[in-house]
């Protein structure tokens, strides 16, 4: 079967940095995306990686090891807006998103 | 620009009752979807359509059935509503299904079935 694995809750300081992992198990793989969703509000898309490595944009990064199934996301200079859940989902051979179930990143002042 | 939007944003049914959600885009997306969210859970497919006149089914078709008659338009419908399809339903969008295409997102319909 497929499967998408992320830790369930973390809890960082505002101004510091946190890591959110994602591990995949997927039938094929084109691609992975992060989306952040704030309570009671739609998914929005945060990064994409296909090739291994660093993307970096501006507080947030993600990386990508595709012969590991392993990807995090980086999120530098923590603010209390950024208190969301992050979800990561792996695109299929078939090209259909495969979704884990969420981080919810908890930010204390 | 509106981008997607889905009525109703909420509504109570009762157990055997039909309903629709809509959805609507004004991107001129090719793609559309029709995921649930429930808690625990990842976003799990409905369904979807990869262009105006086709649609197929996702991870959890059963008792959910969908049309596409334009570009804009992708209603969901549930024949005869069962509590377990208690959850939030989100629309989506996207140019294709390629790659890179990035999805995007309704503001989602929270549907409770009494």
């Amino acid at each position: 079967g497929q499967n998408i694995d992320q830790p369930t809750e973390m809890t960082a300081t505002e101004g510091a940095i946190v890591q959110i992992n994602c591990t995949y198990q997927t039938s094929g793989f084109n691609g992975l995306f992060w989306y952040q969703q704030h309570a009671g509000e739609a998914p929005t898309f945060l990064s994409y990686n296909v090739l291994d490595g660093l993307e970096e944009k501006g507080r947030f990064s993600s990386f990508l090891s595709r012969s590991k199934g392993y990807s995090y996301l980086l999120l530098k200079e923590l603010q209390m807006k950024d208190s969301a859940s992050y979800l990561c989902a792996v695109r299929d051979s078939n090209y259909q998103l495969i979704w884990g179930a969420g981080t919810k990143l908890i930010i204390k002042p | 620009t509106a981008g997607i939007t889905q009525a109703p944003t909420s509504q109570i049914l009762a157990a055997g009752r039909s309903m629709t959600l809509r959805c609507t885009q004004d991107m001129r997306h090719n793609a559309m979807y029709w995921y649930r969210q429930d808690l625990g859970l990842g976003l799990r497919l409905i369904h979807y359509s990869n262009t105006a006149g086709t649609t197929g089914k996702g991870e959890v078709p059963d008792g959910y059935s969908v049309s596409r008659a334009n570009t804009d338009d992708f209603p969901l419908t549930l024949a005869s509503a069962v509590p377990s399809q208690t959850s939030v339903y989100f629309c989506a969008s996207s140019d294709s299904i390629g790659s890179s295409d990035t999805q995007y997102f309704g503001p989602g319909t929270r549907l409770t079935v009494l």
